[in-house]
């Protein structure tokens, strides 16, 4: 079966400090799709980057990376100096299928809160 | 300019009372979803269209209902509504089922309020 493990409920850090955010997936599948979203106050999810299950590299993008490790089924994203503008809740989700009817699993989200 | 767009941004409704939610998209997506999202919870699959293809997630209550008239519009109708309804929904579009590999465009929501 498919799940996603965010342990993580809450974060606050202060501005500036870098804050890494866990993900932990579940799935008996070879071929898999790992996503992450931000939900800020706004309420719409904001698409941030997806990774294919055959492509291990970590991924940089301005502030935020992401670090795939398949031997511990991990997905995790960091955000390195850390501004007031990141606070959001991130959904970490997993999709398995590759057939129309499959669908997107997220995890329950951490809240991340940056303090000026 | 806005792709996915969900109105009203809030709904009252009473108990029992049907209320439709409302989505629009701009970007010709073939694929629309409805999620259900209660506080501090990850967001849930209730039901998605491909193209005029409706699949209904198993637990989804009958409560819930959805129409398609084109590819533009889709709507979510709670046919009578209980306290538990209360709840985010948001609208999402994706080219191909998002299931394989297409990020969702979502939209910003509706929060329903059912008194």
């Amino acid at each position: 079966a498919q799940k996603v493990t965010q342990a993580q409920t809450e974060i606050s850090v202060v501005e500036k400090e870098d804050v890494t955010l866990d993900c932990v997936y579940e799935t008996r599948d070879t071929t898999y799709y790992l996503f992450w979203y931000k939900q800020p106050p706004s309420g719409e999810l904001v698409f941030l980057i997806r990774r294919n299950s055959f492509d291990e590299q970590n991924e940089i993008s301005g502030r935020y990376s992401w670090n795939f490790q398949k031997s511990t089924s991990s997905f995790n994203f960091t955000i390195t100096a850390s501004q007031v503008v990141d606070s959001a809740v991130y959904f970490c989700a997993l999709s398995d299928g590759v057939n129309r009817d499959d669908k997107i699993i997220f995890g329950k989200g951490t809240r991340l809160h940056i303090l000026p | 300019d806005a792709m996915v767009i969900q109105n009203p941004r809030y709904q009252v409704t009473q108990f029992g009372k049907p209320v439709t939610l409302s989505c629009s998209q701009t970007l010709n997506h073939n694929v629309m979803y409805w999620y259900q999202q209660k506080s501090s919870q990850a967001p849930k699959l209730l039901f998605h269209y491909y193209d005029k293809d409706f699949n209904n997630e198993a637990d989804t209550p009958d409560n819930f209902q959805s129409r398609r008239p084109n590819t533009s519009f889709c709507f979510l109708d709670i046919r009578s509504p209980g306290l538990g309804d209360a709840a985010m929904y948001l609208c999402a579009t994706s080219r191909v089922t998002g299931a394989t590999n297409e990020k969702l465009f979502f939209g910003s929501g509706t929060q329903l309020s059912v008194l």
